[in-house]
């Protein structure tokens, strides 16, 4: 079973800010948290990972909180072409699993114009 | 450069037929793994290579699922006698070094078997 658990859906305005929460309270101290998301008929792209400190990337934020237990992934300007399911995905970077990734449902983002 | 390639994008099997799935990995990527999307779940994890190593395949449903990477790069998965409940998107990733380690994996656009 997946180690984490999102809102099945969320809507955005374009051009604002969407905040997509994650919790994943049974966190281990050796397993990332990772965001991927699977647009329409393609598949999965990843987007951002992290440990404990905070993360930025091209495409967007991560925030985790200080007791790892739940994380937010940002998206700081939504466009239409962000509309996607987000999986929110933690995995150990060694020991025990093949390092395969065990999604969820994911949370439906729609941007709307 | 190119990404994870997958063939064919749609294939529809009569119950009961054999199919053969393939993916073309990103070149010199180390590991492979293949999941299985259906309607309106997640991938779920099917199996996974390390070069043509098959370490991982605690996820094949049953044994008419057989999946190869004879030379380390190109992989296939097989299902025999086709059920029903196969149906689903079949997707291929490939990450560049073994898998214990954080690496991305990047995937494919997957195949979408359809049994009738």
């Amino acid at each position: 079973d997946a180690k984490t658990t999102q809102p099945p859906s969320m809507d955005c305005a374009e051009g604002r800010a969407a905040n997509l929460p994650c919790n994943h309270s049974t966190i281990s101290g050796n397993e990332y948290v990772y965001w991927y998301r699977q647009i329409h008929s393609q598949g999965p792209q990843y987007i951002i990972h992290g440990l404990k400190n905070n993360e930025t990337n091209e495409m967007a934020s991560l925030i985790i909180t200080e007791d790892r237990k739940s994380s937010t992934l940002i998206l700081p300007h939504a466009t239409l072409r962000d509309t996607a399911v987000y999986y929110c995905i933690v995995r150990a970077s060694y020991g025990g699993s093949q390092g395969n990734l065990i999604f969820g449902k994911g949370t439906k983002l729609s941007v709307k114009p | 450069g190119a990404g994870v390639s997958q063939s064919p994008r749609y294939k529809v099997a009569k119950r009961g037929q054999d199919v053969a799935l393939r993916c073309d990995p990103i070149s010199g990527h180390v590991s492979l793994f293949w999941y299985q999307q259906a309607l309106g779940q997640g991938p779920e994890f099917l199996t996974y290579f390390q070069n043509e190593a098959q370490l991982d395949k605690s996820g094949l449903p049953s044994d008419r699922f057989f999946a190869e990477r004879p030379e380390g790069s190109v992989s296939t998965l097989k299902i025999q006698r086709t059920q029903q409940e196969d149906s689903a998107v079949y997707l291929c990733a490939s990450s560049p070094v073994g898998a214990f380690s954080t690496d991305t994996q990047y995937f494919g656009p997957g195949t979408r078997l359809t049994v009738l």
